[in-house]
């Protein structure tokens, strides 16, 4: 079975751009989590979407946003980014909205320069 | 102070040696352990998941959760240069949607 499918795998962009990364969840999960790692720290929750509504957001400014789609497929978007916006960014899934074990990507690899 | 604290490392340990790697944890409402593991440039992947206090075992890995001190463990037997990753402690609450991670443990098993 295919795992948690993200892409691009890799993405340069210039600080005030836009950028949309996306993620397919593992076959039969309905939720879909996002988080951000920095490099040499362990990765920060983003958001967590399920049944295709967001039902957690973690302490990140209102420049990121996502959806979930009929398909359970995500969506992480970024706007005006920052430098300090440069990070991995993993898509994980899971079978119920809580207590249920995260399944990651390998992530999409954002600089910002 | 951190939710959870996990040391660094970085740690380096010769082939078939035993490994033991910690996290501290102040928030009792955290009732889910998670280990991950992630090798460079790859995702966590998902090696332990617990929730009772106590051991679990699966293969050369063994996960230890003492609730009352707010300590779990995660020990490795017969290490491999395979095992050469990142280890991740994760934690969550019983009414949680999001995990809450350590920063993570270097960790090198050398031929």
């Amino acid at each position: 079975d295919a795992g948690v499918t993200q892409s691009p795998t890799h993405l340069i962009k210039t600080r005030g751009q836009q950028v949309t990364l996306r993620c397919s969840p593992i076959s039969g999960h309905k939720s879909v989590s996002w988080y951000q790692q920095v490099l040499g720290q362990g990765p920060q929750f983003i958001f967590q979407y399920y049944e295709k509504e967001e039902r957690g957001r973690g302490n990140f400014p209102d420049r990121f946003s996502a959806r979930q789609f009929p398909n359970y497929s995500s969506e992480l978007n970024v706007n005006a980014l920052l430098l300090g916006d440069s990070a991995l960014y993993l898509c994980a899934s899971s079978l119920d909205r809580n207590n249920s074990p995260l399944h990651f990507g390998n992530g999409t690899r954002l600089t910002v320069t | 102070q951190k939710e959870v604290e996990q040391d660094p490392g970085p740690l380096s340990v010769p082939e078939g040696a035993i490994v033991s790697l910690n996290c501290t944890y102040s928030n009792s409402a955290f009732q889910y352990f998670m280990w991950y593991r992630q090798y460079s440039r790859k995702g966590p992947e998902l090696l332990m998941y617990t929730y009772s206090s106590g051991n679990k075992e699966d293969g050369r890995f063994t996960a230890q959760v003492d609730k009352s001190s707010k300590y779990i463990s995660l020990f490795i037997r017969d290490s491999q240069p395979s095992d050469s990753a990142t280890y991740l402690c994760a934690l969550e609450e019983t009414s949680g949607s999001r995990l809450t991670f350590g920063e993570g443990t270097q960790l090198t098993v050398n031929p």
